[in-house]
């Protein structure tokens, strides 16, 4: 166990419904990553927040977005939601950015859209 | 772009040593990630190496060159659980950020 929670741990929608997921990092960790994981495409990043703040974005698509609350929790949001959005979403947290940290990696959220 | 290349499958038996090797050529380098992930779960880190050379953790290795843009992963006496994809990963900035590769998909046979 990592110490990273996802919730939901799976998800089914259709075609053009927007979900939201949920993580919460381990306990003084500051950062936290998002990355989306399909069979064809392997392991995305998609975007970094530390400490509340945006801190770096890879390839996220215009129709998903993110944010970071004061407790550290963090949310991505994915609407108008295709059948190629699904995949495996996992969130991963560190205790910071400047030097190399580990990234730990939650259980993942497993969303199938139909 | 990024690219960082590691074979898709490997078989091994158990017992054995197994090398799986990942080549980058990335626009930026601020060291390099070795994960395990089983099928369907979350990837778990194994090692990291930022200079040039060996790192040793019991039964993992990982080396690395940065002038030839390469790194290896050294599983040795290897065990069924060992079963698992095996994921590269490029850290490109200070912003702590990994790059993947595709993954190399170990198989140990009895």
């Amino acid at each position: 166990d990592s110490g990273v929670t996802q919730t939901p741990k799976h998800l089914i929608t259709a075609t053009g419904q927007r979900v939201t997921l949920r993580c919460s990092p381990r306990s003084g960790d500051l950062s936290v990553y998002w990355y989306q994981q399909s069979l064809d495409q392997g392991l995305q990043f998609l975007i970094q927040y530390y400490n509340g703040e945006e801190r770096a974005k890879g390839n996220i698509l215009e129709r998903f977005s993110a944010q970071q609350f004061p407790d550290l929790h963090s949310e991505l949001n994915l609407s108008s939601l295709e059948l190629g959005d699904s995949a495996l979403y996992f969130c991963a947290s560190s205790v910071g950015v400047d030097i190399v940290y580990e990234q730990y990696f939650g259980p993942g959220t497993r969303l199938t859209v139909t | 772009g990024q690219n960082i290349d590691q074979p898709t499958e490997m078989t091994a038996t158990e017992g054995a040593i197994v090398q799986i090797n990942c080549t980058y050529q990335t626009s930026g380098f601020n060291g390099l990630f070795w994960y395990q992930q089983h099928a369907g779960e979350a990837p778990t880190f194994l090692s990291y190496n930022v200079l040039d050379g060996l790192e040793e953790k019991g039964r993992f290795s990982s080396f690395l060159s940065r002038s030839k843009g390469y790194s290896y992963l050294l599983l040795k006496e290897l065990q069924m659980k060992d079963s698992a994809s095996y994921l590269c990963a490029v850290r490109l900035n200070a912003g702590n950020m990994l790059t993947f590769g595709g993954g190399t998909r170990l198989m140990v046979k009895p």
